[in-house]
């Protein structure tokens, strides 16, 4: 079975400023990862995911991440946010099943 | 190309009432997920079908929750009682290959 950890619960950031969020991982096989978005009362939206390849990964609204196989992370990021970038952000892992294991989720607040 | 719908939004009853929500996927998407997500984690999975069949209902209260997904198409979770702690958002997804599209929601309230 795969699991996710996010390492930090909330992260208060002020507008224009870099942020990262932390994520690792455990399995035992290869695995597929991605992050998601969910803004209040919505449902959640895909940021972008890792399959295979390049290890530094591109998404929507300007965010990447880097997989790291040695340290077994994914970190999460994006070089100046928005106060639209408010949001709960989700980890999440799968293998070759398909079946999602999400961290606890990070809160990110963008501060003017 | 049309998202995942689901139904109803919101939803409040009291204790020991039942209730069911409903689930359109993806056209096409043969695979089909219902999670529960309770306020302040992260979605948890419930059931997963592949078609009409169910692949893993390993985390399915089935003293209370039924799923089913007739034709291969739609799907319907239903619980019945409720319980106070099945308070939650309940979110479905469908796939076709390991990325999920995540419909909006139904937000559950057990009073």
């Amino acid at each position: 079975a795969q699991s996710v950890t996010q390492l930090d619960s909330q992260v208060p950031v002020f507008e224009e400023a870099p942020v990262e969020l932390r994520c690792n991982y455990s399995s035992s096989v290869s695995v597929y990862l991605f992050w998601y978005v969910q803004y209040p009362n919505q449902g959640l939206q895909l940021l972008l995911k890792y399959l295979s390849g390049s290890t530094l990964v591109k998404g929507i609204n300007g965010f990447e991440a880097e997989f790291n196989k040695s340290q077994t992370s994914f970190h999460l990021r994006k070089p100046s946010v928005h106060i639209s970038d408010t949001a709960e952000y989700f980890c999440a892992v799968s293998a070759g099943d398909y079946k999602l294991s999400f961290g606890a989720g990070t809160t990110v607040t963008v501060r003017a | 190309e049309a998202g995942v719908a689901q139904s109803p939004r919101y939803k409040i009853i009291e204790k020991r009432q039942s209730v069911a929500f409903w689930c359109n996927p993806i056209s096409g998407h043969a695979t089909l997920y219902w999670y529960q997500q309770i306020l302040g984690q992260g979605p948890k999975l419930l059931i997963q079908f592949q078609n009409n069949g169910v692949v893993d209902d390993s985390q399915l209260p089935k003293d209370r929750f039924s799923a089913e997904r007739l034709k291969g198409v739609d799907s319907t979770l239903k619980i019945q009682p409720a319980k106070l702690e099945d308070s939650a958002v309940y979110l479905c997804a469908s796939s076709l290959s390991p990325e999920q599209y995540f419909g909006p929601g139904t937000r559950l309230t057990v009073t």
